[in-house]
């Protein structure tokens, strides 16, 4: 257990529909990163935030957006959501953007 | 050219054999060279951080990395059943840019 945790577990959408994904960081940690992961593949960096402010985002497009709040829990949003955007979403936190990061068990997003 | 490649796999070892986990980074800024471990259905865990050339054991599972060649390794020594899962290689640069960059992934089954 990495004491990250992420709500909800599973999650069914249609597409066009917008979807809120949360994240609790591990105790005294400050950064948190997300990930999506198809299946087969390897988790491909969403962005990160850190104290609460945008810290690097990968190529996904501007209807993924996130935000980080003072206790350095997070939101991802993905609003007009698309058949591809099914995966698993990965949450993880760490002491800072220099340390290892920790997963939280995920969210599987199924759009239909 | 992916930033992380992994041999392709799958791998299937014997119980009691060594698993040997290979991963190139095209990326000669990356610094730090992560192994995770994955079961099905779960989000990965990490199993070894590497950040200076040479090795690094931890009780059954020793990291390799080669800077010069832009090669990581992992061995796992004594598989046991409990090992299959899929491995991922991970690589991040810490110079303003944190993102994990993953490879595919190296599916291992050890056989009982």
């Amino acid at each position: 257990e990495t004491g990250v945790t992420q709500s909800p577990t599973h999650l069914i959408k249609t597409r066009g529909q917008q979807v809120t994904l949360r994240c609790s960081s591990q105790s005294g940690h400050n950064t948190v990163s997300w990930y999506q992961q198809a299946l087969g593949q390897g988790p491909q960096f969403i962005f990160q935030y850190y104290r609460e402010e945008e810290n690097g985002r990968g190529n996904f497009p501007p209807r993924f957006s996130g935000l980080q709040f003072p206790n350095y829990s997070s939101e991802l949003n993905v609003n007009a959501l698309e058949l591809d955007d099914s995966a698993l979403y990965l949450c993880a936190s760490s002491l800072d953007q220099y340390n290892e990061q920790f997963f939280g068990p995920g969210t599987r997003l199924t759009v239909l | 050219q992916k930033e992380v490649e992994q041999n392709s796999g799958p791998l299937s070892v014997p119980e009691g054999a060594i698993a040997s986990l290979n991963c190139t980074y095209s990326d000669r800024v990356s610094q730090s060279f992560f192994w995770y471990r994955q079961y099905s259905g779960k989000s990965p865990e990490l199993i070894m951080s590497i950040y200076s050339n040479g090795d690094k054991e931890d009780g059954r599972f020793t990291a390799q990395l080669n800077k010069a060649s832009q090669y990581v390794s992992l061995l796992i020594r004594d598989s046991q059943p409990s090992d299959s899962a899929t491995y991922l290689c991970a690589a991040t640069r810490r110079d303003g840019d944190y993102k994990l960059s993953f490879g595919a992934g190296t599916t291992v089954t050890v056989r009982a």
